[in-house]
């Protein structure tokens, strides 16, 4: 099945600094890579995805890059704001069977005002 | 649009006795559905998915049990619960193939006591 790797577990950035988290991944058929945040005591939200036919999105101050040579993927933040504080969860999905979204373990972002 | 409803928010329940935690979800047939636990290291554990009804599949063997007693409702149950059954448990469905995101409830937090 999917592993997906996360990393760091822990982020500590000041505001306005740029953070990034990076993802691997180990199933090449996986061709969708979406990005949750999971703000305390409630569930996680979408806030950017990407399909293995793209290798780059970008959203405001949200960007995500795909390099499926290498299997890894990645989230960038800009200009990082306090209330961006939060855990972010990468994912894989795949293309065949139930579909199944695998998670890696997060990253807590903390954003120092 | 669709919603996912999930409860309770919070649960305090004392070591042997039963469970059950329900989520629904609104405005759309046919959905993947998940339940996940997320304990104190943030990673999300898949426990059930079902691809349809009476369709469950376990992850991980475990103190619990999941049903789908319709489309669009899905039950996390055990009979007697342990403390190691305290976590933040999450509800989550999907369509029921390609790449879509999840999308998941608000969680409820259990505690075993």
């Amino acid at each position: 099945g999917e592993n997906v790797e996360q990393h760091p577990s822990t982020l500590s950035v000041q505001e306005g600094d740029s953070a990034v988290i990076k993802c691997t991944y180990s199933d090449s058929a996986s061709n969708y890579f979406p990005w949750y945040k999971q703000e305390l005591g409630k569930g996680p939200q979408l806030i950017i995805d990407i399909r293995s036919n793209v290798g780059e999105k970008k959203d405001q101050r949200i960007a995500v890059t795909l390099n499926k040579t290498a299997k890894h993927f990645s989230l960038h933040i800009t200009e990082t704001q306090p209330e961006d504080s939060a855990v972010y969860f990468c994912a894989a999905r795949g293309a065949g069977g139930s579909y199944i979204p695998t998670f890696g373990r997060g990253t807590s972002l903390i954003v120092h005002p | 649009s669709q919603t996912i409803h999930q409860w309770p928010a919070t649960l305090v329940q004392p070591v042997g006795s039963p469970l059950s935690l329900e989520c629904t979800v609104e405005g759309t047939s046919n959905p993947n559905l998940y339940w996940y636990r997320q304990a104190a290291g943030r990673g999300l554990q898949l426990l059930f998915y079902s691809v349809g009804i009476g369709q469950i599949s376990s992850e991980v063997p475990q103190n619990l049990s999941a049903s789908r007693p319709q489309d669009r409702q899905f039950i996390l149950s055990s009979k007697k619960l342990l403390l190691s059954d305290s976590g933040f448990y999450l509800c989550a469905w999907s369509y029921g193939g390609g790449d879509t995101e999840a999308f998941f409830g608000q969680g409820t937090r259990l505690t075993v006591v």
